[in-house]
């Protein structure tokens, strides 16, 4: 089975505070992505990449950077984080044209 | 726009009904189709996809049909039970392209 696994469920950290979220998957996917998830908004895509150190801009990507320096790894980082980044955010995976499988979702808080 | 969206919000059903979600799509060169289960705190979970190619795709008390003509597409969950209970979106994807968009999601709620 894929396997996408966010290595933080929930985190409340500061406002001003720099946050790493962490992506892994097993499957030798391509391309990874990064997605947040509000209520009324569904799922809005942040970055995306579909190499190691390659990177591409989603729908939303101020106030967000990211990293990818091994194939299975992609990592997104708050610089520094604001209120209204408190959300659900959700990891995904795939292989060019294949169904994309995604993570259980880290829940962030800022305060 | 291209846009992905579902017919209604919300969606109850008594247990062992059969249920109908709808999702209608404006792009009508996309070519791969995909219905998504979340469950509450939990990431999207893969449930059954089609490709252009087709019109009917089954699976285990799943079927999802595509009709290209009105660009519609539908999940059809047999003897609903409650752990079906769940929020459903559908996605659509042009394969060469790659982007994903995905509807805003029908909730499902399961009488007993």
């Amino acid at each position: 089975d894929v396997k996408v696994t966010q290595s933080s469920r929930y985190l409340v950290k500061r406002t001003g505070e720099k946050v790493f979220l962490e992506c892994v998957q097993d499957m030798d996917h391509e391309n990874m992505f990064w997605y947040r998830q509000d209520p009324g908004l569904g799922l809005r895509l942040i970055y995306f990449s579909y190499d190691v150190k390659m990177k591409e801009k989603g729908d939303i990507p101020e106030g967000y950077s990211v990293s990818r320096e091994k194939k299975e790894r992609f990592s997104l980082i708050l610089e520094s984080a604001s209120t209204n980044q408190t959300s659900m955010y959700l990891c995904a995976s795939n292989s060019l044209g294949d169904t994309i499988y995604f993570g259980e979702g880290s829940w962030l808080t800022v305060v | 726009g291209e846009s992905v969206g579902l017919h209604l919000p919300t969606l109850s059903v008594q247990e062992g009904d059969n249920s109908i979600i709808n999702c209608a799509y404006s792009n009508s060169a996309s070519d791969y189709f995909i219905w998504y289960k979340q469950e509450s705190g939990k990431g999207p979970q893969f449930i059954i996809d089609i490709r252009s190619n087709m019109d009917k795709r089954q699976g285990q008390r799943v079927t999802v049909l595509l009709n290209k003509t009105v660009k519609h597409l539908s999940l059809q969950i047999a003897a609903t039970q409650p752990g079906d209970s769940a929020v459903y979106f559908c996605a659509e994807e042009k394969t060469s392209y790659d982007k994903v968009i995905f509807g805003p999601g029908t909730s499902l709620s399961v009488i007993p």
